[in-house]
């Protein structure tokens, strides 16, 4: 059963770090896409970016470029979420979704990030 | 990065009734690569229709899509009580994949 689990959400102070992490299973990140996607509590979707599947490139939206960014760890075919600088506004759920194109597929259920002094 | 407007905003209607939902992109979207998502309450998207008419696995055929060059429509004919959610469509051609606003389906 293909399946993404995200995880690493939590509560961090303006200006800090936090990595997501985006566990796959029954697929191999290497032969799909990942996407990240966010939604601020009761706003729409907002997508983040995706990782290329075979790594070879990242893409994200024009707004978080320098800020976030996407890697993966093939052994433990997980894709990560880095995210640096934080910002109130950065609050919200952010979801992992898979598919063998640029359709997410499937999604996970999201882990919560929390921007808060 | 391809501009998504959705519209309306909300649609207020009654099971049993038909939706008709639209996306205009302010640029043409490459191959009609045109996705619609649904969230329901509380719940994760999921994939309705890719490349603008092509249901996704499982999706009932109430639902269909439509369009091509930048308007595209969603169409649910015959509202069930379990189709009143948010829609959202996203272009899937190249990165930034950006999504619209959302459309509201709420029971009248």
């Amino acid at each position: 059963q293909v399946k993404v689990v995200e995880s690493g959400g939590g509560v961090v102070q303006p200006g800090g770090s936090l990595r997501l992490s985006c566990a796959a299973s029954g697929f191999n990140i290497g032969t799909n896409f990942i996407q990240w996607v966010r939604q601020a509590p009761g706003k729409g979707l907002e997508w983040v970016g995706i990782m290329q599947k075979d790594g070879s490139n990242q893409y994200y939206t024009d707004y978080l470029k320098g800020r976030f960014t996407i890697s993966r760890d093939l052994s433990k075919n997980t894709v990560y979420l880095e995210m640096n600088n934080l910002r109130l506004e950065d609050t919200a759920v952010y979801y992992c979704a898979q598919g063998t194109g640029w359709v997410a597929d499937s999604w996970g259920q999201g882990t919560l990030v929390t921007v808060s002094s | 990065e391809i501009v998504l407007t959705q519209s309306p905003g909300t649609l207020s209607l009654s099971p049993g009734e038909r939706a008709t939902l639209s996306c205009r992109a302010a640029q043409t979207v490459p191959n009609n690569y045109l996705a619609w998502y649904q969230q329901k309450p509380g719940q994760v998207p999921r994939v309705l229709i890719y490349s603008a008419s092509t249901r996704a696995t499982g999706i009932p055929d109430r639902f269909s899509g439509s369009g091509s060059g930048t308007d595209f429509t969603l169409t649910i004919n015959r509202l069930e009580p379990e189709d009143f959610a948010v829609y959202y469509c996203q272009q899937h051609a190249h990165a930034p994949l950006a999504f619209g606003g959302g459309t509201r389906v709420e029971m009248k």
